[in-house]
Parts: C-alpha cells; sequence; structure tokens
C-alpha cells in the first residue's frame, strides 16, 4: 500500500535555529513528490516538486531534497512567519492523485 | 492569473441532509481534484475529475459525486451527510499533461464543513 510518513510530528524551533523535516514514502512509480505549507484553516500552498533522486531545489530559507526513499526539506536560519504545517505528498500509482503525510507542525519562537 | 477558488467558507449541515460545494480552477487548468482533511491530518483523495470525466477515485462511499463542467470549473455533492464528514473540502485544479504525470496541484481554500 502506497504511503507517505513524516517526522517529527511537532518542531519546535527558535527564531535562527536550523533543521530539517522528513519525508519517508513508499509510493509505487513515482512520479513526483510535492511539498506544501499550510496555514491553520487555510488551504495548502505549493512550495516545490522534485522528480528524482538527487534533485534539489531552494526557495528563500527553504531547501528540499529527494532521495529513493525519503524526501527533506531543511529550514535555515528560519523567522516566527515560517511557523506552519508542512505537508509532504507523493503522486504514483494509477490515478493522479496525491498522497499525503499528516504533516508536520512547525513553531519557530522569536 | 486568478487562483484557485472555493464557496462557500463555511457551512453548517445537520446529518442525513446533502450538500453541494463548487470549485473554480485556476486559469488554464483542465483537471481537478477533491480532497477531504480531517483535523490534525493530511488530505485525503476523493476523486479526480480531467476533461469533463472522473479518471480516478479513492476509498469513498458512492454518496461522494462530483462533476466538471465545460469551463473546468467543478462541484463535490455529499448525500446522507454523517457526523464524521465534518472537514475541511480542498480543491485542487492542475494543468494535466495526462493521468499521473506527476503534474502540480494547486489548491484553493477551502470549505469548511460541519455536520451537527
Amino acid at each position: 500500500e502506497d504511503q507517505v510518513t513524516q517526522s517529527p510530528e511537532a518542531l519546535r524551533l527558535q527564531e535562527g535555529e536550523s533543521s530539517s523535516l522528513n519525508c519517508s514514502y513508499t509510493v509505487s512509480g513515482l512520479r513526483g513528490l510535492f511539498w506544501y505549507r499550510q496555514d491553520p484553516g487555510k488551504g495548502p500552498e505549493f512550495l516545490f516538486t522534485l522528480y528524482s533522486a538527487g534533485e534539489e531545489k531552494e526557495k528563500e530559507r527553504l531547501k528540499a531534497t529527494l532521495t529513493k526513499k525519503e524526501s527533506f526539506l531543511h529550514i535555515t536560519a528560519p523567522k516566527p512567519e515560517d511557523s506552519a504545517t508542512y505537508l509532504c505528498a507523493g503522486e504514483g500509482g494509477s490515478q493522479g492523485n496525491l498522497i499525503f503525510g499528516k504533516g508536520t507542525k512547525l513553531s519557530v519562537k522569536p | 492569473e486568478t487562483g484557485v477558488t472555493q464557496s462557500p467558507t463555511h457551512l453548517i449541515k445537520t446529518r442525513g441532509q446533502q450538500v453541494t460545494l463548487r470549485c473554480s480552477s485556476q486559469s488554464g487548468h483542465n483537471t481537478v481534484s477533491w480532497y477531504q482533511q480531517a483535523l490534525g491530518q493530511g488530505p485525503q483523495f476523493i476523486f479526480q475529475y480531467y476533461r469533463e470525466e472522473e479518471n480516478g477515485r479513492g476509498n469513498f462511499p458512492p454518496r461522494f459525486s462530483g462533476l466538471q463542467f465545460p469551463n473546468y470549473s467543478s462541484e463535490l455533492n455529499v448525500n446522507a451527510l454523517e457526523l464524521d464528514d465534518s472537514a475541511l473540502y480542498l480543491c485542487a485544479s492542475s494543468l494535466s499533461r495526462g493521468v499521473g504525470a506527476g503534474d502540480t496541484q494547486y489548491f484553493g481554500p477551502g470549505t469548511r464543513l460541519t455536520v451537527l
């Protein structure tokens, strides 16, 4: 069964304290690995798509990487406005749907 | 460029009633997917429409149904509402190159449905 697992469930950082979020996946025929940011009560906001192992993408303080089994979202020198839930999703199988993890809730304190 | 919009924002229904949620896809997109997100969980796939045809469905009962219109907007209908249907319903649109092509899905703000 296709599955996406994110860890940790929650992460508290001090402003400027860099860290990484993990996304482990078992998705048959993975065609894309997606990262989204979600603020409370709102829809997910697209961050990155990764298509092949070894690929990396960056946006401001965020950098996403992909291996054959995992993806990491690295956050460098986070700010309080980076506080949100970060969702990882894989697309594979016979349908075009995204299989989501439960997310990592990030809190950045000033 | 207009993003994905959904209506209504919030909705309160009672058990056994029926509800229709609406979604306007991002300009130029031809595919719409619907997801259900319970509190504290990741979104769960309900179904997807590509050029007005359903081309994928998740593990949801038949009382969840949908439509996609020629302008690529979409509706999600839920009959015989149950308490467990209370959730945030998300619509996502994409410009698909074909089923399962790894196309990026862009989400709307969601509709919060509460079933009493």
